[in-house]
């Protein structure tokens, strides 16, 4: 079946611009979780959505940063007022509620903030 | 945060010779992962271990985990060309499938 979809592929923005980024997750997968990559800060966690329990948003870098997850599919990673920090890879991954611990990732999401 | 280091950073060996990657991580831990990375893009689950397993194979891949010392290793066997990638080790503190904290990663290159 079709794996972790995200879009944009890529993404440049001004600084200061909003950016709202994409993930569907696998067909049936319970738990979404959103991740960034930069060469600074390598992979770090950012939010983690589990069914209908309230997300760990222990990952967050700032209250730029919020996340939403709609019927319980597909999310959506919000940037307010964008910093040239925030250019990275942001990696989205699901897994199922019975293999729980396997997580599969979307292709990211490269962003650049001129 | 990063949850521990790996190494080497990078590692360059030739063709049908064995790779080894390790990773430290700090703090208890429920189960390790080992994730492939190309192009920097989307990561690909290799093998997961359990706190209470100390080896484990799958294919030319063997992994081990030493809780005690907390750290872990990748043992690729008789390596491709094709095995050319990143290899990040993750940690799951949860026993519920909750968020992973990556290491820094190992860049393999493995030449023809």
């Amino acid at each position: 079946g079709a794996g972790v979809s995200q879009s944009p592929s890529n993404k440049v923005t001004e600084k200061g611009k909003d950016v709202e980024l994409r993930c569907d997750p696998i067909s049936g997968h319970t738990a979404l979780y959103w991740y960034r990559q930069s060469l600074g800060q390598g992979l770090e966690f950012l939010i983690y959505f589990q069914g209908n329990s309230a997300p760990d948003k222990s990952g967050l870098p700032s209250d730029r940063f919020s996340a939403e997850r709609t019927g319980g599919s597909v999310s959506t990673l919000t940037i307010q007022r964008t910093q040239q920090e925030d250019s990275a890879v942001y990696l989205c991954a699901s897994s199922h509620f019975q293999w729980k611990e396997t997580q599969y990732f979307g292709p990211g999401t490269r962003l650049l903030v001129l | 945060s990063q949850q521990g280091e790996e190494d080497p950073q990078a590692l360059s060996i030739q063709e049908g010779e064995n790779a080894t990657m390790n990773c430290s991580y700090k703090t208890s831990i429920n189960n390790l992962q080992w994730y492939r990375q190309n192009s920097g893009r989307g990561l690909v689950h290799l093998i997961l271990i359990r706190s209470n397993e100390r080896e484990k194979h799958s294919g030319r891949l063997r992994v081990t985990l030493d809780t005690s010392k907390k750290s872990s290793s990748l043992l690729i066997t008789a390596s491709r060309a094709a095995d050319t990638a990143s290899y990040f080790c993750a940690t799951d503190a949860s026993n519920q499938g909750g968020k992973l904290i990556f290491g820094q990663g190992t860049e393999l290159s493995v030449k023809p």
